[in-house]
């Protein structure tokens, strides 16, 4: 069973100042890989997608995709105290076409 | 851009009693999901249909049924409400899991 695990729980940072979230899977088969944000009380919004390694970028958001050491990385680039939210790490594991979810990252941006 | 709406936004129900979640999607999506939302665990699958008429259990289906009467809407019901199914539940949407269309959540207490 594919697991998906996130660090940090919750991130600090200062307005403008690079925060990088990490999220850890089980299957290195697994065929892509989502990173989604939720602010407090609304749905999940789709930020990038990656399916295969090296880098994806969307705005001011980049997916670092890593099989052989099991790692997705979202970096955020100078980010505003409007990007504070909760943010999740999606996986859809070889073969199947759910999404199985990390327990996110809680990101506060101070001013 | 695709809307899901989810009603009623928040719900308190008592032990034992009847519980139907809502959900309407006016974009033609085949695929329709509900998930619950804890924390430290992330969202997880309830059940899911391919179409109307259709209902597959997902990853924790125990005490929940689902029931996709037209393309549009989508229902989570518990037939005997228990505090264990206090959550957040969310519907998604989509043509496939490419790239899912969530709705705001509803917010379910049960005493």
């Amino acid at each position: 069973q594919q697991k998906v695990q996130q660090s940090p729980e919750s991130l600090t940072v200062s307005e403008g100042a690079m925060a990088s979230l990490n999220c850890t899977f089980s299957d290195r088969s697994s065929d892509n890989f989502r990173w989604y944000r939720q602010h407090s009380g609304k749905g999940l919004e789709v930020l990038v997608s990656i399916f295969s390694d090296g880098e994806k970028e969307e705005g001011s958001f980049t997916a670092h995709l890593n099989r052989a050491s099991l790692h997705v990385f979202l970096h955020i680039r100078e980010p505003q105290p409007s990007d504070s939210a909760l943010y999740l790490c999606a996986v859809t594991p070889s073969g199947s076409w759910q999404l199985i979810f990390g327990s996110g990252t809680q990101l506060t941006v101070m001013p | 851009e695709a809307a899901v709406t989810q009603s009623p936004r928040n719900k308190v129900a008592v032990t034992g009693g009847k519980v139907t979640l809502s959900c309407n999607q006016t974009n033609n999506h085949n695929n329709m999901y509900w998930y619950r939302q804890d924390t430290g665990h992330g969202l997880r699958l309830i059940h899911y249909s391919y179409g109307a008429g259709s209902t597959e259990k997902g990853d924790i289906p125990d005490g929940y049924k689902a029931s996709r009467p037209s393309q549009e809407n989508f229902s989570l019901i518990l037939e005997l409400a228990t505090p264990s199914q206090t959550s957040v539940y969310f519907c998604a949407s989509g043509l496939s899991n490419e790239r899912l269309f969530f709705g705001h959540g509803t917010k379910l207490s049960v005493l």
